[in-house]
């Protein structure tokens, strides 16, 4: 069964520092979604692509994070300057157009210290 | 935007009983309803979901019942294993054209043997 793939698995690093994060959609999946969980509570949507347009990042802290997703195909979630606040799993999840199922990836847990 | 609520935020119950979360929503322009189950460390996994043409569907021991006039839905769990263990997590779309889904804060369910 194909899967959501993301890299790293773990990340840690110093506040003020800068980390990415990268995510390949299953094959042929329009649409892709970053999520940001902080332990104890349901996943927060970061930010949704459809195939290479942000659709919607209005959660997203713009001042520090970024995304992208250049060819419509995988993306990469930027973070900098890292802060204390943003440790947390971060997940990436793609669905093949906007309302159908999301499939997680495993997901990057970071932490910042 | 769109709220939902989950209870319980926890569920023990002995193995072969019966496991019931329910959670609602505010949007009524919602329509698409999934269920998430996530295991220690692990990526949420999709176990069922219900779009709101539908009042209940049923997957073997798992099942989701819609009350779209109260807002609300269930999952309902028969013959609870050790292996249902896990948090869930509901989540419902916004009613906009990107279907943002807004999750639950998630449920421990703990089946004790």
């Amino acid at each position: 069964e194909a899967e959501v793939a993301q890299s790293p698995r773990y990340k840690i690093t110093e506040k003020s520092q800068a980390v990415a994060f990268w995510c390949d959609p299953i094959s042929g999946h329009a649409t892709l979604y970053w999520y940001r969980q902080i332990l104890g509570q349901g996943p927060e949507l970061l930010v949704q692509f459809q195939d290479e347009s942000v659709v919607d990042d209005s959660q997203l802290p713009k001042d520090r994070f970024s995304a992208e997703r250049l060819k419509g195909v995988d993306s990469t979630l930027k973070i900098q300057p890292a802060e204390l606040g943003d440790s947390a799993m971060y997940l990436c999840a793609s669905s093949s157009d906007r309302g159908q199922p999301q499939h997680f990836g495993d997901g990057t847990r970071l932490s910042i210290l | 935007g769109e709220n939902v609520e989950q209870h319980p935020s926890t569920l023990s119950v002995q193995e072969g009983d019966s496991a019931v979360i329910k959670c609602t929503y505010s949007d009524s322009a919602s329509n698409y309803f999934p269920w998430y189950k996530q295991e220690l460390g692990k990526r949420p996994q999709l176990i069922i979901d219900i779009r709101s043409n539908v009042g209940e569907k049923k997957d073997q021991r798992i099942a989701v019942t819609l009350n779209k006039t109260a807002k609300h839905f269930s999952l309902h769990i028969t013959e609870t294993q050790p292996e249902d263990s896990a948090v869930y997590f509901c989540a419902a779309n916004s009613g906009g054209s990107n279907y943002k889904l807004t999750f639950g804060k998630g449920t421990l369910l703990t089946v004790n043997p």
